[in-house]
Order: C-alpha cells, then structure tokens, then sequence
C-alpha cells in the first residue's frame, strides 16, 4: 500500500446523498484507476485516468464520476448514491497502460442505506 | 465481462503442501498477472507472464501459460500460514486495461 492512500476507508451514507471517495499517490505514475469489489465478481474497473485531466469509462461506470486536476489525486464521486453502490472500493496506479503492473490502495468500504 | 477464471474457488491445505491454482481466460492476450489479496487488504502483484513466456519464477511461486489452452496455473511451493489470502489473475483486454477473475481462496492449516 505503501505510495497510495484512500480516504475515508469507512463510510457509511444514506440512499441519495453524493459521496467522494479520494485517492492519493505519491508515485508520480501517469495511470489510476478505480475498481470497486464484490463478492463472486472479483475486481471491476469503474473509471481510469491517464493523465490530469484525462479519464475514460470501464466496465461499470453508470452513477460514477471522476476528476483528476493534479497527478496525484483522482476522486471518484457518486452523485446520488444507491444500495448497489455498496461496495469495496479500490484505486490503483500503474506507469505504464492497464497492462502494466498495478499497484493497489487499501481500499475504502462504502455501505449505502 | 470476466476474462480470468480461477479454479478452484477455494482451496484448503496443510501447511508445507503445494498449493496449485488455475486461471483460464477467452481472449488472446500480451500478458497475464497474478495478485496477492490478504484478508481486508489490497491487492499486491506476484508476478507478470509475457504471452511469448511459458513458464516463470518468483522465490516459491511457479507460474505457467499455455496461450493454446488459454490457461495460467499458480503453484505455491512449501505453503506457509502467511499464504492464506485470495489470489486472482487478471489479462489484459483489447484497450490494455485489465480483466480480473473473482478469485482463488487460499486457507493453509497450521
């Protein structure tokens, strides 16, 4: 974990309240992304950046943004969050493209009523 | 869409026994990953295989890949208690970003 920190780690919100969730790196690597983890799902990339500024959907994207304005964070916001939206929520970064190694934050568990 | 599935789904050894666990993927790739996840943790890389690598070391983790079969296995040598944690593989897909599979749960009995 060492390098990237996720905040809060723990949050528990209401059904259609926004909630951000941040990731710091202090790698200076060019990619980040966030995954968000389910059981019997494995991992499942929500949105990625390759730059500041520069970000693109994935797998599961519906109900998330993201902004990166420095290279070190990357914010992911769920403007009105839902029950679905219950999850464990990973960023990660890499040098390279998605098929480099990556390397994972701690994680932040999200628990929407 | 997972392009990774691990097997088993969980697997449960005594300590100082091999442990062995497979990957199998649907599309062609440039290379296969395996991770590391302890309980409540994030994921740490183990090792990367190229597709043009059939087998590679890391201390004692063995990994394989047959791109005919489309298939990965991950043997664990001398399983010690601090190896029980989930491990998944993960390929890359056609825009370079990774696909992971849901994962091989590893308990090892002291």
């Amino acid at each position: 974990d060492a390098g990237i920190t996720q905040s809060p780690r723990h949050k528990v919100t209401e059904t259609g309240t926004p909630v951000t969730l941040r990731c710091h790196q202090t790698e200076n690597h060019r990619y980040m992304y966030w995954y968000r983890q389910d059981p019997g799902h494995g991992l499942r990339l929500i949105h990625y950046s390759y730059g500041v500024k520069d970000t693109d959907k994935g797998e599961v994207s519906d109900g998330y943004s993201v902004s990166r304005s420095k290279t070190e964070d990357f914010l992911l916001t769920l403007e009105s969050a839902t029950s679905s939206q219950t999850s464990v929520y990973f960023c990660a970064i890499s040098r390279g493209s998605g098929g480099n190694e990556q390397y994972f934050g701690p994680g932040t568990r999200l628990t929407v009523t | 869409s997972q392009q990774g599935e691990e097997d088993p789904q969980a697997l449960s050894i005594q300590e100082g026994e091999n442990a062995t666990m497979n990957c199998s993927y649907k599309t062609s790739i440039n290379n296969l990953q395996w991770y590391r996840q302890n309980s409540g943790r994030g994921l740490v890389h183990l090792i990367l295989i190229r597709s043009n690598e059939r087998e590679k070391h890391s201390g004692r983790l063995r990994v394989t890949l047959d791109t005919s079969k489309k298939s990965s296995s991950l043997l664990i040598t001398a399983s010690r208690a601090a190896d029980t944690a989930s491990y998944f593989c993960a390929t890359d897909d056609s825009n370079y970003q990774l696909i992971w599979g849901a994962g091989t749960k590893l308990i090892i009995k002291p």
